[in-house]
Formats: structure tokens, C-alpha cells, sequence
């Protein structure tokens, strides 16, 4: 069964710092993976996608996120962060049939001032 | 267009009373979810609808029932609730496929008490 890992609960970084917010997956097949911001009292945001092809994925908002195979993860990265990127940000896999995406906790990014 | 629209955002029930979450989308999509949120448990699946007419459970389907009344409504209905389904909900559309995203209602926050 497909599972999705977020090892840190929460981020805390400064603002015009980069930043990474760890992924790591478990699939059986290819990986097909995703992440979601949310902000505060609002649903989750699409912000890219990794389906196939070049390991690094730009998205929205000027983040991008590294695609690694052998270490089954999938950052998520922005170089400079700002203080409006404070949100809630989940990393999800589909499941092999295509019919269900699977969330990992979630983590919890504060970008300070 | 407005997207995923769920109703209502805000309820407070009482153990026992049951009620009905709406959620409509206008993005012609086959795929629809319903989740629930919780504090360090990220989204898990309640059911989903793969195509206008069929209904699955997923991980958290007991105290719920769905109902797929078209392509455009998938609906949530807790028959008798309980302060463990204190909880927020969304609603969630997609196209058919492994590589389609999910774009999200804005979510209810339900209240058993």
C-alpha cells in the first residue's frame, strides 16, 4: 500500500532564507506525487506535480521540488521564503489505480521576519 | 468558475442528530472525494465516487454514507453523530488518471458535541 512520510512536524525559517520541506514515499509502481499548501481556514491548494522526466518540478508561487528515486523522496524547495509561504504544506501519492491520492501529516512551515 | 463549493462551512450537532454535507463542483470531473481532517493525521479518504452512479469506501467509511446524485454533487451524510467525528471536511474533485490533481472545497468544520 502506498504510504507518504513527513519527518518534521513543523519548519521554521527565515525570511529570504531558502527552505526544504521533506517527503518521503512508499509505492509499489511508479510514483505519481503531489503537494498541497493550505492556509489558514482554507482547503488545500494545488502547487505541482511530479508525474515523469526531470527530476526537479517547478510549480506555483516559485516553489519547485527534487524528485529522488533512490532515496524515495520528493522535497519540496523554494530559495527565498517569504512570510506569506506560513501555511500547511502536505505532500500526497495516488494510489496505484489512480482512484485515491494518500497524505502524509502534513508539516507546518513559519517563515519568521 | 467557482471550483469545489461545499455547504454548509461552519455546524455544531448535538450526539445523535444527523445531517447532510453538499458539495458541488462545475469542472466536469469524474473523480470526487470526501476527507476529513485531523490535528498530525493529515487528509484520510471517507469515500470517493470514481464516476458519476459508483461509490467506495476508503479508510475512515464508518458513521458515513455518500451519494453521487449526478456528476456535479457528491454528498456526505452522517446518519448519528458522535464527538469522534468532530472533525473538517472536505470535498475534493479530480479528472480520471493517475496524473490529475485534486483541487479542494474550502472545507466544514463539524462539531459533535
Amino acid at each position: 500500500a502506498q504510504s507518504v512520510a513527513q519527518p518534521e512536524d513543523q519548519v521554521n525559517v527565515a525570511e529570504g532564507n531558502p527552505l526544504t520541506v521533506k517527503c518521503t514515499y512508499s509505492v509499489s509502481g511508479n510514483p505519481y506525487l503531489f503537494w498541497y499548501v493550505q492556509y489558514p481556514n482554507r482547503g488545500l491548494q494545488f502547487l505541482l506535480k511530479y508525474i515523469t522526466g526531470d527530476n526537479l518540478v517547478k510549480g506555483s508561487y516559485g516553489f519547485e521540488a527534487e524528485f529522488n528515486k533512490s532515496q524515495t523522496s520528493f522535497h519540496l524547495k523554494k530559495p527565498s521564503a517569504l512570510v506569506s509561504d506560513s501555511a500547511l504544506y502536505f505532500c500526497a501519492v495516488r494510489d496505484n489505480y489512480g482512484q485515491n491520492f494518500v497524505f502524509g501529516p502534513g508539516t507546518r512551515l513559519s517563515v519568521l521576519p | 468558475n467557482a471550483g469545489v463549493t461545499q455547504t454548509p462551512k461552519f455546524q455544531v450537532l448535538k450526539t445523535g442528530q444527523s445531517m447532510t454535507l453538499q458539495c458541488a463542483q462545475d469542472m466536469n470531473h469524474n473523480s470526487m472525494y470526501w476527507y476529513r481532517q485531523d490535528p498530525g493525521m493529515g487528509l484520510r479518504l471517507i469515500y470517493y465516487s470514481a464516476s458519476e452512479g459508483t461509490t467506495d469506501k476508503g479508510e475512515v467509511p464508518n458513521g458515513y454514507n455518500v451519494s453521487r446524485l449526478n456528476k456535479r454533487e457528491f454528498s456526505l451524510r452522517l446518519e448519528s453523530a458522535a464527538p469522534s467525528q468532530t472533525s473538517v471536511y472536505f470535498c475534493a474533485s479530480s479528472l480520471t488518471g493517475l496524473v490529475t490533481e485534486a483541487f479542494f472545497g474550502q472545507g466544514t468544520r463539524l462539531t459533535v458535541v
